[in-house]
């Protein structure tokens, strides 16, 4: 079975930080971008970033851009996102997410792992 | 880059068509046919129901049915079910930050 999980998620202080990891199994991970896709509580979805499957090209929103960080590690089928300097506003749950049927189309995605920012 | 944008909400009676619009500009949904929609149940993860403006998922019913006509696409559930009931969110390839989806949509079946 193809999925994604993700961990990492947690309380943390305003200005402080905190990486977010995901495992890919069943795929060939190498071979997929892998996005970041967060919700804040009753709200909609906002992508965050992503990355190329060979780690070359990577992307972020402008929300998120300087502050947070995406990569990954192939080899162990594996992706990060380490967030410095959080705000209150960055509470939300923090997808990870297959870019598996072309560029946007999103179609893996893990349960989520639910990031809150305390002021 | 703004988010796409979507009607806050749409409903219809079972057995009905509906529609649900997803706005953007040459920049994104109008310049590349790369835009996908997605299902989302209270609790849940999302889902793909449609790719590249009108291609489906193996698995996903016939009754999602994706389009596009310049800078807004749309996504059509025909034989509306209770089941339908959900949230609804498209997406879009876009030069500016490459990636964006859209406000999303409220499907209520009356």
């Amino acid at each position: 079975e193809m999925q994604v999980v993700e961990s990492g998620g947690g309380l943390v202080k305003r200005g402080g930080s905190l990486r977010l990891f995901c495992s890919g199994s069943g795929f060939i991970f190498s071979s997929y971008a892998m996005n970041w896709v967060r919700q804040a509580p009753g709200k909609g979805l906002e992508w965050v970033s992503s990355i190329s499957g060979n780690g070359i090209y990577i992307s972020y929103a402008d929300s998120v851009k300087g502050r947070f960080t995406i990569s990954r590690d192939n080899a162990k089928n594996s992706l990060y996102l380490h967030m410095n300097s959080l705000r209150a506003e960055d509470t939300s749950i923090y997808y990870c997410v297959r870019e598996g049927k072309g560029l946007a189309a999103f179609d893996i995605w893990g349960q989520g792992t639910m990031v809150t920012v305390s002021s | 880059q703004s988010a796409l944008t979507q009607p806050a909400s749409v409903s219809g009676s079972p057995g009905q068509s509906i529609t649900i619009s997803c706005t953007g500009s040459s920049s994104d949904v109008g310049g590349y046919n790369y835009v996908s929609w997605y299902q989302q149940h209270p609790g849940e993860s999302p889902k793909l129901l449609i790719f590249d403006v009108t291609n489906r998922p193996s698995g996903v019913s016939h009754r999602f049915t994706g389009s596009k006509s310049g800078n807004t696409a749309s996504l059509t559930i025909s034989g509306l079910q209770a089941d339908d009931e959900s949230d609804y969110y498209c997406s879009s390839y876009t030069s500016l930050t490459s990636r964006v989806f859209g406000t999303g949509t409220k499907v209520t079946v009356l």
